[in-house]
């Protein structure tokens, strides 16, 4: 799987939009961008992914550059409740066996 | 609610005793796993399985076992429980290749172990 690099932490004011930056510079042409988040002690959960369009769903949207070396994931309208770490994972979408979550992205939402 | 259940939500343990965490999941997936996570840091992965009747090892195997006699469960065993094993456990479920893709996780919530 391809390295990431994410900003150890990030604040964001309430009601505005968050992006959340991602560095994977050796991404391989079959390796997908995955986004997850872990509110504190909950389990994770999946956000989305992409492998070179943009994508959006009902959580956010992912914006992953043409060359596919960097991504960036954006909360559209930030709330409280989005304060969490966010993991950007890099991988194959048929080697499920081992999802890598390195350090993250420590997104704190501020009143 | 589909989703994923974990057992017990947590447990302090004596060292050398035997531990079974359950996991079930409603939602049909083909996919499951276990992860733990020590204190402030990343998931690691113990065991898989990609479908019922078939486990493999993740990064970090060793002290625990598990099976998967049918789709919806996948408990992980702890032998004999050590203090290094302190943490959380995490299972997850994927729809796998034939449904979707295998990283799609959905995530239990949990469960806090200590050995002591």
């Amino acid at each position: 799987d391809a390295k990431t690099t994410q900003p150890p932490s990030m604040d964001c004011a309430e009601g505005r939009a968050a992006n959340l930056p991602c560095n994977h510079s050796t991404i391989s042409g079959n390796e997908y961008v995955y986004w997850y988040r872990q509110i504190h002690s909950q389990g994770p959960q999946y956000i989305i992914h992409g492998l070179k369009n943009n994508e959006t769903n009902e959580m956010a949207s992912l914006i992953i550059t043409e060359d596919r070396k960097s991504s960036t994931l954006i909360l559209p309208h930030a709330t409280l409740r989005d304060t969490a770490v966010y993991y950007c994972i890099v991988t194959r979408r048929d080697a499920g066996n081992m999802l890598t979550f390195g350090g993250g992205t420590r997104l704190m939402v501020k009143p | 609610i589909a989703g994923i259940t974990q057992a017990p939500t947590s447990q302090i343990l004596a060292a050398g005793r035997r531990m079974t965490l359950r996991c079930t999941q409603d939602m049909r997936h083909n996919a499951m796993y276990w992860y733990r996570q020590d204190l402030g840091l990343g998931l690691r992965l113990i065991h898989y399985s990609n479908t019922a009747g078939t486990t493999g090892k993740g990064e970090v195997p060793d002290g625990y076992s598990v099976s998967r006699a049918n789709t919806d469960d996948f408990p992980l065993t702890l032998a004999s429980a050590v203090p290094s094993q302190t943490s959380v456990y995490f299972c997850a479920s994927s729809p796998g290749l034939a449904g979707g893709g295998y990283n799609e996780q959905f995530f239990g919530p949990g469960t806090r172990l200590t050995v002591l």
